[in-house]
């Protein structure tokens, strides 16, 4: 089993749309979790770190769920804007090193 | 300020040769990181550094692949005897303190070997 999984997807949604994206993790030690989006040929940006208590940010929100081992990111009233891939990482294997999901590709369209 | 910058952008060699590619972290950023990202995947951790500290280099895929910080800021990626598998976008990020927080990444150098 992988130490971070997504589903690639696409996921298809037309605008407007509530979307949601879940990315499991394998190391219960893990301390430190994060979505990254990535637009093609590009570098990965930060889009939000995942606490434990969830938080959200606009149109956004991430929530940790440890006794399942998975993280989420909810996305309401999509944009074409939003159509990109989205990374999860996550502190597995040591207090410093990240390990990152596939990444999950979302296309939003008219 | 200036965020993190990678050189080349693009670099094409030949089966064999050796490659180098730079990065410039954002300065004052402890840590640095590079990754390699094959198509369709996510970035896949290679190396580790804390200042000048290599402290992991557990993912380095091979005694080919050899990186440095010597001061502490710019670090190098070194590939040798370069083959196909090892086409991939590589990418550095760094970050102020630990990786528990926010990584810059640059924008990477795409490297197709030949």
């Amino acid at each position: 089993r992988k130490e971070v999984e997504q589903d690639p997807g696409p996921f298809n949604v037309p605008e407007g749309a509530t979307v949601a994206f879940n990315c499991t993790y394998s190391n219960s030690a893990s301390q430190s979790f994060f979505w990254y989006r990535q637009d093609c040929r590009k570098e990965p940006k930060l889009l939000m770190s995942v606490y434990s208590s969830g938080n959200e940010d606009g149109r956004f929100t991430a929530q940790l769920n440890r006794a399942s081992q998975y993280i989420s990111l909810l996305i309401r009233d999509s944009k074409l804007s939003d159509s990109a891939t989205y990374l999860c990482v996550v502190n597995g294997r040591g207090s410093y090193i990240p390990t990152f999901g596939r990444g999950t590709s979302l296309i939003v369209h008219p | 300020g200036a965020g993190v910058s990678q050189s080349p952008r693009y670099k094409v060699a030949k089966r064999g040769q050796d490659v180098a590619l730079r990065c410039d972290p954002i300065s004052g950023h402890v840590s640095l990181f590079w990754y390699q990202q094959a198509l369709g995947q996510g970035p896949e951790f290679l190396t580790y550094f804390q200042n000048e500290a290599q402290l992991d280099k557990s993912g380095l895929p091979s005694d080919r692949f050899f990186a440095e910080r010597p001061e502490g800021s710019v670090s190098t990626l070194k590939i040798q005897r370069t083959q196909q598998e090892d086409s991939a976008v590589y990418l550095c990020a760094s970050s102020l303190l630990t990786s528990s927080y926010e990584q810059y990444f640059g924008p990477g150098t795409r490297l197709t070997v030949t």
